[in-house]
């Protein structure tokens, strides 16, 4: 599985779109990018994912640039809720190994 | 809703103690997994499990084992704890991937483990 470069942190303010990036340079074609959230103390939560095309759902917008070796999550409107941490993961969708890496993510803080 | 289940939130033990940390799946997933997240490593995978009765190693195995008797049910086991293993262990579970491209990982609360 590819690996992922994420910056630790990032500070958004409230109402404001959050812009997460996420490199993922070694990225092969049948890899998918999955992003999840961890909010303090609790389990991490699925966010969205996308292979090649933008995808949106009710919590985020995924850009995939062209070349498939970046990735942006986009938060519309962040919230105070949304403060987490932010993790970006590349996984194979016919890796029988069926595993995640995850790295260390994005701390984003939405400030009142 | 669907649900993964960790038996404890907070746990301590002793140095030497032998651990089960418990975990149960409600939604029929083939697969389960135990992750520890240490602050500055993120989440690293322990053990995988495809199927009732397999187990795959993950990144981190060693001073761990794992069983998985039913279908729901994966369990972590520290034969003998020690200080180094003082962590957060998070459980997950997904479907298999030959469901389809949407494999998304559900996790459970996890347990915050102490060794003393």
């Amino acid at each position: 599985d590819a690996k992922t470069t994420q910056p630790p942190s990032m500070d958004c303010a409230e109402g404001r779109a959050a812009n997460l990036p996420c490199n993922h340079s070694t990225i092969s074609g049948n890899e998918y990018v999955y992003w999840y959230r961890q909010i303090h103390s609790q389990g991490p939560q699925y966010i969205i994912h996308g292979l090649k095309n933008n995808e949106t759902n009710e919590m985020a917008s995924l850009i995939i640039t062209e070349d498939r070796k970046s990735s942006t999550l986009i938060l519309p409107h962040a919230t105070l809720r949304d403060t987490a941490v932010y993790y970006c993961i590349v996984r194979g969708a016919t890796s029988g190994t069926y595993k995640y890496i995850f790295g260390t993510g994005t701390r984003l803080k939405v400030l009142a | 809703d669907v649900k993964v289940t960790q038996s404890s939130r907070y746990l301590v033990k002793r140095t030497g103690e032998k651990v089960f940390l418990e975990c149960v799946q409600d939604m029929d997933h083939e697969n389960m997994f135990w992750y520890r997240q240490d602050p500055g490593l993120g989440l690293r995978l322990i053990y995988f499990s495809y199927d009732v009765k397999m187990k795959e190693k993950g990144d981190i195995p060693e001073g761990y084992s794992v069983s998985r008797e039913k279908k729901e049910r994966f369990s972590l086991i520290l034969e003998s704890a020690s200080t180094n293993q003082t962590s957060m262990y998070l459980c997950a579970s997904s479907f298999n991937v030959q469901r389809g491209d949407y494999n998304e990982q559900f996790f459970g609360p996890g347990t915050r483990l102490t060794v003393l």
